[in-house]
């Protein structure tokens, strides 16, 4: 499978516990986003990376979020201290400068704070 | 600013042609896309128009782009049960390096048999 990969496909966690996903891009693309969806709404931008470098990060990453990317190839997104407003689906995507920006999705990781 | 707007429901009866609308604020975007999201499942990119085309053609799936207006629709002919799912409209910006998707919030598309 040379797609986009996401590891664990769902997290059940509680309140206050740390939880770290991670994401294995496709090979070849050198650009990796993080999402974060809710139920009835579109993907929401938290940061991307250009090889190991993050480049921009969006406000709703709080300090408790912190994302990595150490090697330019796969990448973790850890959330410290987990609230119950945490719980969505995590989505990662990549892709290959100049490919007319073509985001290539994972499955995404459901997380559930209870 | 980016802001990425749809309607949030659509029925059509399978056969019949869907069209899903969808409008952008950010004038710079250099690329539009849809994407597809059925249940529990990540988007698959359907198809993509570059800013400085109006039309783009592929197979059942039509896309529209008035860049006057800032608006952007899809139109899938022939519309099949496998259809129903929820379609994101997206738009790329590049500002200051930094490049980004912007996504609007989904329009469901329900098909009848």
């Amino acid at each position: 499978d040379t797609g986009v990969s996401q590891d664990p496909r769902h997290k059940i966690t509680k309140r206050g516990q740390n939880v770290t996903f991670r994401c294995d891009p496709i090979s070849e693309h050198n650009r990796l986003y993080w999402y974060r969806q809710t139920l009835g709404q579109g993907p929401e931008f938290l940061t991307y990376f250009q090889n190991e470098a993050q480049l921009e990060k969006s406000r709703l990453l709080s300090d408790r979020f912190s994302a990595e990317r150490p090697k330019g190839s796969f990448s973790t997104l850890e959330i410290q201290r987990t609230e119950q407003g945490d719980s969505a689906m995590y989505l990662c995507a990549s892709r290959q400068t100049g490919d007319a920006g073509k985001l290539f999705f994972g499955s995404g990781t459901q997380l559930s704070v209870l | 600013g980016e802001d990425v707007e749809q309607s949030l429901f659509l029925s059509v009866r399978e056969g019949d042609s869907s069209v899903i609308n969808c409008t952008y604020t950010d004038s710079s975007s250099t690329y539009l896309y849809w994407y597809k999201q059925e249940p529990g499942a990540g988007l698959q990119l359907l198809t993509y128009i570059f800013s400085n085309m109006d039309m783009k053609q592929d197979q059942r799936l039509t896309v529209l782009l008035n860049k006057k207006d800032k608006h952007l629709s899809l139109r899938i002919a022939d519309t099949q049960t496998g259809d129903s799912a929820i379609y994101f409209c997206a738009e790329f910006s590049d500002s200051g390096g930094y490049q980004k998707v912007t996504f609007g919030t989904g329009t469901k598309l329900q098909v009848i048999p």
